[in-house]
């Protein structure tokens, strides 16, 4: 059983337009990250948001934590194609000891901008 | 110069053969962790170190070993290679705090024919 679960798995969009990608779970986690994967590369860091009902905006993109903390969204207005990529979250647990340090990925959400 | 170094990016072994992938990393952070990415299967941990006298098991490590030589250096051997460890491994660094974000390598596609 995947902890968390991202949909959509794949996304191809037209320039200029909006999407949103969802990462869900059952479980409470003490904060949750966003990556971006590009081919050829490791995951790199956009956000992590820590508060349940946080919002962060990083230029074209808002990122949401769910009230309860086991759920978060990324939103992109106007995509261009240099958004094209992997999306991963990423949660760390509400654990107590070592577990609390590890995060736990999803599987991502491959997308596509065309120009 | 890259923070989080990998060697080497690409290799290709035999079944049987034993290998090993070497991570460095210039960001002076204690953790240090080993991941492999599967088409469909997302990021699965697969070590992980606190410091050069402490490492742990993740989800995936049985047919893995690791050796933390310094604070700057993790490694991870595969002591006889199997088809289906062919992947994409990364490694990663964060600093001591819970959650903290993590700093990855360029990954290495190891391929085990």
């Amino acid at each position: 059983t995947q902890l968390l679960e991202q949909s959509p798995q794949f996304l191809s969009i037209q320039e200029g337009e909006n999407l949103t990608v969802y990462c869900n779970s059952s479980s409470v986690f003490s904060s949750l990250q966003w990556y971006r994967q590009e081919p050829g590369e490791g995951p790199v860091l956009l956000v992590t948001v820590v508060t349940g009902g946080e919002v962060k905006k990083l230029k074209r993109l808002t990122f949401q934590f769910g009230d309860a903390r086991k759920d978060s969204s990324l939103h992109i207005t106007a995509a261009q194609p240099g958004d094209t990529g992997l999306y991963l979250c990423a949660g760390a647990l509400v654990e107590s000891g070592a577990g609390s340090y590890q995060l736990t990925f999803g599987k991502g959400t491959k997308l596509s901008v065309i120009p | 110069d890259a923070d989080v170094t990998q060697t080497p990016r690409n290799r290709i072994t035999k079944t049987g053969k034993r290998i090993m992938l070497e991570c460095s990393q210039t960001k002076g952070h204690d953790r240090m962790y080993w991941y492999r990415q599967d088409p469909g299967l997302g990021l699965r941990l697969i070590y992980y170190s606190f410091d050069v006298k402490d490492i742990n098991k993740g989800e995936i490590s049985d047919g893995y070993s690791v050796s933390r030589q310094a604070q700057a250096k993790f490694s991870l051997s595969l002591e006889s290679a199997i088809p289906n460890q062919t992947a994409l491994y990364f490694c990663a660094t964060s600093e001591g705090l819970a959650g903290s974000e993590q700093y990855f390598g360029p990954g290495t596609r190891l391929t085990v024919t």
